[in-house]
């Protein structure tokens, strides 16, 4: 088992819809990172969390430590959102990120 | 430009041929990484280095090569280049503050033939 899974593997959506990728993960950590992919592109940065909960635009990080569970949200979906997700955990005490599989999201107009 | 830079974006090398792969950052960032992407398989970790002289082990450090003589550049070289190694690389850099988050490079797609 992944120490980091996250669920669906795959989803597609029709633009305007709310979303939401979700991420579990098996190991104590001090951070956990949401990164987004575009096709062919590079990876960016979306969030960094270690409690609560974050918000830009129209993306919304949440974190529960207890439950060692995040969930990405998008609300009012676009084509332009289109995207692979990753979800990452850095351990306690380590510095290196271990990636989740990622989440190919499809945003149909 | 600050940021993080990867060259080259593109390169084909035959099999057996030493290949590196430059990153360099103007951050100052302590920590650099090298990760492949490879489908099915997600981002792996190949190598890490939490200051300059002082490199680690990843996921799948076999056939790779790092050095880091200076923060600011952490080049990963393939000492003789296999099929298995063809995949798209990416470079990341993070401060030492664990508030810090990661910046990842535009990353350099290998084909190996």
């Amino acid at each position: 088992k992944n120490e980091v899974e996250q669920s669906p593997q795959n989803l597609t959506a029709q633009e305007g819809e709310f979303i939401t990728i979700n991420c579990s993960y098996s190991v104590g950590i001090s951070a956990l990172h949401w990164l987004q992919q575009h096709p062919g592109g590079g990876i960016v940065s979306l969030f960094m969390l270690s409690s609560g909960k974050k918000k830009h635009g129209r993306l919304i990080a949440t974190i529960n430590i207890q439950e060692k569970h995040s969930s990405l949200h998008i609300t009012a979906s676009h084509p332009r959102d289109s995207a692979v997700y990753i979800c990452a955990v850095r351990s306690q005490g380590a510095q290196k990120l271990v990636f989740g599989q990622g989440t190919r999201l499809t945003i149909n107009p | 430009d600050a940021g993080i830079t990867q060259s080259p974006r593109y390169k084909i090398t035959e099999t057996g041929r030493q290949v590196t792969l430059m990153c360099h950052q103007t951050w100052s960032h302590s920590y650099m990484f090298w990760y492949r992407q490879d489908l099915g398989h997600g981002l792996r970790l190949i190598y890490y280095s939490a200051a300059a002289d002082i490199t680690d082990k990843g996921e799948v450090p076999d056939g790779y090569v790092v050095s880091r003589s200076k923060t600011e550049n952490f080049p990963l070289t393939l000492e003789s280049a296999t099929r298995s190694q063809t995949s798209v690389y990416f470079c990341a850099s993070s401060a030492e503050d664990r508030d810090y988050g990661y910046t990842f490079g535009s990353g350099t797609r290998l084909t190996v033939v």
